[in-house]
């Protein structure tokens, strides 16, 4: 069985702050990849970044960074230097061999950037 | 390129009717997946079509059901609908199947049980 947690249900943060979403997973797959979604107030699913799990440099693309560490099973996310645009629902999800496409959301985070 | 559309955006519709909700997926991706949201139980998976045959599904009633036409459209109908049934239904599609595609999202239709 596959899960993911997110344990932060809301975070509030002025703008130009640093925000660092926080995931944790779980799945018996020795191979899988893991994504960011940012769902805005639209309600559309956006793709923000894809990690497989045989790759655990970290990178920096723009003004988001990941971490993974598959030692402590976590993918975090940050964005750096938060704007008002940034405010939305964040979902991390994995998807594994056994699973196909399928994929397993955590239940998101809320990010509130107040100007 | 024009993303995945979704139609109609929002319903209303009573219980005991049945609803259809119609995909069209990015040009050229053949994987459509059909997703439901609701604050209780948020993202969960219904099913994935590929070449006009279901190839993995989730953990619903009989009642939700899909397909996919040759052009790989997609469509999802949900019969008998029930209050618990309110929810954003949200429609992927990917180029190909198996893990790691990244899926792209429509907005959404939002489906109101009253």
């Amino acid at each position: 069985a596959q899960k993911v947690t997110q344990a932060q249900t809301e975070i509030s943060v002025v703008e130009k702050e640093d925000v660092t979403l926080d995931c944790v997973y779980e799945t018996r797959d020795t191979t899988y990849y893991l994504f960011w979604y940012k769902q805005p107030p639209s309600g559309e699913l956006v793709f923000l970044i894809r990690r497989n799990s045989f790759d655990e440099q970290n990178e920096i693309s723009g003004r988001y960074s990941w971490n993974f560490q598959k030692s402590t099973s976590s993918f975090n996310f940050t964005i750096t230097a938060s704007q008002v645009v940034d405010s939305a629902v964040y979902f991390c999800a994995l998807s594994s061999r056994a699973a196909g496409n399928k994929l397993t959301f955590g239940g998101g985070t809320r990010v509130l950037v107040k100007p | 390129k024009a993303g995945v559309t979704q139609t109609p955006r929002y319903l209303i519709k009573t219980r005991g009717q049945q609803v259809t909700l119609s995909c069209s997926p990015i040009s050229g991706h053949r994987s459509v997946s059909w997703y439901q949201q609701t604050p209780g139980q948020g993202l969960q998976f219904l099913f994935e079509y590929f070449s006009e045959t279901q190839r993995n599904k989730g953990n619903f009633p009989g009642r939700f059901s899909g397909r996919q036409f040759s052009n790989s459209r997609s469509e999802m109908n949900v019969s008998t609908l029930e209050l618990g049934d309110s929810a954003l239904y949200l429609c992927a599609s990917s180029l190909a199947m198996g893990q790691g595609n990244i899926q792209y999202f429509g907005a959404g239709t939002r489906l109101s049980v009253l």
